[in-house]
């Protein structure tokens, strides 16, 4: 267990809706990232936050979107959701936005029908 | 950009010891990460090299070469809960966000 806890687990939704996914990282990280895995693409970068502000952005899709609240947690919206977006989704911490060690969440499965 | 190519998947026999191997194309490289995901699961950190040379941890030990933008992931002593998908990533360009190969899938068989 990395400390790290993700919700939902898994997540069914058709094309076109909009959904959240939850992520709270270890106590005392102040840097939280999310990741897309997928079969074809494997495990790719989306977004950073570190203590309430993007820090870096990697390939994610305009329709994509993410924040850091003030208890540090972090939600990524997904809309206009496609076929194509089905894939793990993926919440990691680490204490500082330079820390090489990040703590990966267990993942939320989203399945798009 | 950064180019990592590891094989896509890999047998060994329960007991005995194999290697993976990373290939890595970037500028600015600052370190090299590798982590097991079993199935379905998350990621979890094995190593982190940052220097030329070979370190050791328990059954695990992960290389580097910088100049031949090459490194390799020793498993000894394999066990079945070995199975599982090794993920080679890259920090590079003075950026932390590490950049993830494919993946190689472990199978061990008895």
């Amino acid at each position: 267990d990395s400390g790290v806890t993700q919700t939902p687990k898994h997540l069914i939704t058709a094309t076109g809706q909009r959904v959240t996914l939850r992520c709270s990282p270890r106590s005392g990280d102040l840097s939280v990232y999310w990741y897309q895995q997928s079969l074809d693409q494997g495990l790719q970068f989306l977004i950073q936050y570190y203590n309430g502000e993007e820090r870096a952005k990697g390939n994610i899709l305009e329709r994509f979107s993410a924040q850091q609240f003030p208890d540090l947690h972090s939600e990524l919206n997904l809309s206009s959701l496609e076929l194509g977006d089905s894939a793990l989704y993926f919440c990691a911490s680490s204490v500082e936005t330079d820390a090489y060690e990040q703590y990966f969440g267990p993942g939320t499965r989203l399945t798009v029908t | 950009g950064q180019n990592i190519d590891q094989p896509t998947e890999m047998t060994a026999t329960e007991g005995a010891i194999v290697q993976i191997n990373c290939t890595y194309q970037t500028s600015g490289f600052n370190g090299l990460f590798w982590y097991q995901q079993h199935a379905g699961e998350a990621p979890t950190f094995l190593s982190y090299n940052v220097l030329d040379g070979l370190e050791e941890k328990g059954r695990f030990s992960s290389f580097l070469s910088r100049s031949k933008g090459y490194s390799y992931l020793l498993l000894k002593e394999l066990q079945m809960k070995d199975s599982a998908s090794y993920l080679c990533a890259v920090h590079s360009g003075g950026s932390y966000i590490p950049t993830f190969g494919r993946g190689t899938s472990l199978i061990v068989h008895p």
